[in-house]
């Protein structure tokens, strides 16, 4: 049972413009949500994370917004580069679970320059 | 500073050989993770470590496979008489708490079984 759901396998955009990555997760006990990035031949990079106490968090180009009532979540690029071409991967930590992340199986971004 | 480092990068074994997978988490970070990622899909947890110390071992396949973190030297990912559903990419990641999101992850070691 895939408990994060990341149902668009892509996602293509042009440089400058906004680009919207959509996640959506079943288990309630989660409460701690992050995403990263991953280029060809290297680990994931992490972008950037929301507590289940906020509804959006910031950090430069990248917003991520949580809704709770409809367990979903949004990862915002504005505005998109080129360099942001890479599989963004929604992962979910449940409290007192040690830290462990479940994970989306990725969106792949391409940003057309 | 280093990262988080594996080897090999690569690694290619025949079915019923016996795969070793190292990490060695960043300095000052006693936290060890393992994750596969299968083709086309998204990272799984397998095991969690510190010194000595199998945390959470969940995701781990109840058999061939074993992790450990010893005292001194990297983290130690085996599998034992390796099958084709073994190939997968392993990443191994390295924090200084269990909090969540301290994670640094390593290139990963690509295992194809042949």
């Amino acid at each position: 049972d895939q408990q994060v759901k990341q149902n668009s396998p892509s996602l293509s955009v042009q440089e400058g413009r906004i680009s919207i990555l959509n996640c959506d997760y079943t288990n309630s006990m989660f409460d701690y949500f992050l995403w990263y990035k991953k280029y060809p031949a290297e680990g994931p990079t992490f972008l950037i994370s929301i507590s289940s106490i906020k509804d959006k968090n910031e950090d430069g180009r990248f917003t991520v917004f949580l809704n709770k009532s409809a367990k979903h979540l949004s990862l915002h690029i504005v505005p998109s580069q080129p360099g942001d071409s890479a599989v963004y991967f929604c992962a979910a930590s449940e409290e007192g679970a040690n830290s462990k992340l479940t994970f989306g199986k990725g969106i792949t971004l391409s940003v057309r320059p | 500073n280093a990262g988080v480092m594996q080897n090999p990068r690569h690694l290619v074994r025949r079915r019923g050989q016996e795969a070793r997978l190292r990490c060695s988490p960043m300095k000052g970070h006693s936290h060890v993770y393992w994750y596969r990622q299968l083709p086309e899909e998204g990272l799984k947890f397998m095991v969690y470590l510190q010194k000595e110390n199998i945390i959470d071992e969940s995701g781990m396949p109840k058999e061939r496979f074993s992790a450990e973190f010893p005292k001194e030297g990297p983290s130690i990912l085996r599998i034992q008489q390796v099958v084709r559903g073994d190939s997968a990419a392993y990443f191994c990641a390295s924090s200084p708490s269990d909090r969540p999101g301290g994670y640094t992850f390593g290139s990963g070691t690509r295992l194809t079984v042949v």
